[in-house]
């Protein structure tokens, strides 16, 4: 029963270095979502997926790069962090027309 | 234009009584679903409510419900006899037609607390 499972929970980096987030479903959903949320930003989207092998540009896509080779995982990554990628991170995934489920989110710190 | 709005950053509520959460939507597409996402400080985000663009009455979840208004374009959420585990950011969402790539968009949150 896990839902969406997003890796790693926390995470500290430093200007420059690079890391990928990884998110995993088990629901078999089509569409899966990478956001970020900051304070009184609500979630705004970075990048989405409409179904494996496809990827598009949300609304805040500049900095980062995804790919989904499986069905069941979208990655979001960073090349070059910058401080202004401090945020949390959050995945969701969703079938046609449904609501959607959410990893619990990835905290991220850029020094 | 923002997709969606809402226009309380915070709100305060007496334990045991309701409370109106403002949110209004816009978007020219005749088929778009609803939503209400809850985001207690743990940080999840939770599954409320849904209303469909066509749906003929106001949904019902419990002690949520959703006051849609679709010529205001407003969706205001409803949460009945406030309980102190109410106290949250509540997150207004809404998915455009199928043709958009299933995108949510959301509203900037309103951050309820429930006073004993």
């Amino acid at each position: 029963n896990a839902g969406v499972t997003q890796t790693p929970k926390f995470r500290v980096l430093k200007t420059g270095q690079s890391m990928t987030l990884l998110c995993a479903q088990d629901m078999n959903h089509e569409y899966m979502y990478w956001y970020r949320q900051d304070p009184g930003m609500g979630l705004r989207l970075i990048h989405y997926s409409v179904g494996e092998g496809t990827t598009a540009k949300g609304e805040v896509p500049d900095g980062y790069n995804v790919s989904r080779l499986k069905k069941q995982n979208f990655l979001l990554g960073l090349e070059s962090a910058a401080p202004s990628q401090t945020s949390v991170y959050f995945c969701a995934s969703s079938s046609i027309r449904q609501p959607q489920h959410f990893g619990d989110g990835t905290r991220l710190s850029i020094l | 234009a923002q997709k969606i709005t809402q226009t309380q950053p915070g709100m305060f509520v007496q334990e045991k009584e309701a409370v109106t959460l403002d949110c209004t939507y816009d978007t020219s597409d005749p088929s778009y679903g609803l939503f209400w996402y809850k985001q207690p400080s743990s940080g999840e985000m939770i599954f409320l409510i849904y209303q469909g663009s066509y749906d003929q009455q106001n949904a019902t979840e419990g002690r949520y419900s959703l006051n849609f208004q679709k010529a205001r374009k407003s969706a205001n959420l409803v949460i009945s006899a406030s309980q102190l585990g109410d106290s949250a950011m509540y997150f207004c969402a809404m998915r455009e037609g199928r043709y958009t790539g299933n995108q949510f968009y959301f509203g900037t949150g309103t951050s309820l607390t429930v006073i004993p």
